[in-house]
């Protein structure tokens, strides 16, 4: 099955710098990789996804690249902001984009 | 505005106790899933479900463990005997068909096994 790793299990940045957070996945036929962010006492949402056709993708702040003769892929916070302080995880998914393996997950400390 | 409800959303309970989670996924959602949270483990599909069949519990201790889907608006999640490795915040996510892919997380049952 898949096996996705995430890196660094934890990152502390200040306000105004930028975050990357890396993944790599195991298996060559995944094609849809999503971001979920959890805040505290919640459940994951999605923040931003990527499918195997596209090598970058961005949404304002946020963007998504994607090596997939790497199999690795990244997600970038710029200008972070305290509310940006919450647990990230990565996530793959191949052969019914529906089911996805998720990483470990990164503790994202913004410090004002 | 559209969002899956989960309940309990804290148990504790004592060893050998049976449990049941209850999950309402989103209206028209075709495919529930069932995570289990750990700091160790991370997040872990347990099960999920496709228009209330089962597609896959691989992932699921079979001798303790059962999910079914009752009815479109009711999952459950059930552990009987529960043990104490049993402790984990316990999701239920739901998705619709097609684009986009995004599964929608409940706000999770903390469980608590003494």
């Amino acid at each position: 099955g898949e096996n996705v790793e995430q890196h660094p299990s934890t990152l502390s940045v200040q306000e105004g710098d930028s975050a990357v957070i890396k993944c790599t996945y195991s298996d060559s036929a995944s094609n849809y990789f999503p971001w979920y962010k959890q805040e505290l006492g919640k459940g994951p949402q999605l923040i931003i996804d990527i499918r195997s056709n596209v090598g970058e993708k961005k949404d304002q702040r946020i963007a998504v690249t994607l090596n997939k003769t790497a199999k690795h892929f990244s997600l970038h916070i710029t200008e972070t902001q305290p509310e940006d302080s919450a647990v990230y995880f990565c996530a793959a998914s191949s052969g019914g984009y529906q089911k996805v393996t998720f990483g470990t997950g990164t503790k994202l400390q913004v410090i004002p | 505005d559209a969002r899956v409800t989960q309940t309990p959303r804290h148990k504790v309970t004592e060893m050998g106790q049976e449990v049941t989670m209850r999950c309402q996924p989103i209206l028209g959602h075709n495919t529930v899933f069932w995570y289990r949270q750990t700091m160790m483990q991370g997040l872990e599909l347990l099960a999920y479900f496709r228009n209330r069949a089962p597609l896959d519990d691989s992932g699921m201790p079979k001798d303790r463990f059962s999910a079914e889907m009752p009815d479109a608006t009711l999952a459950t999640l059930k552990i009987q005997p529960s043990e104490p490795r049993d402790s984990a915040v316990y999701f239920c996510a739901s998705a619709g068909t097609g684009l986009p892919y995004e599964q929608y997380f409940g706000p999770g049952t903390r469980l608590t096994v003494t």
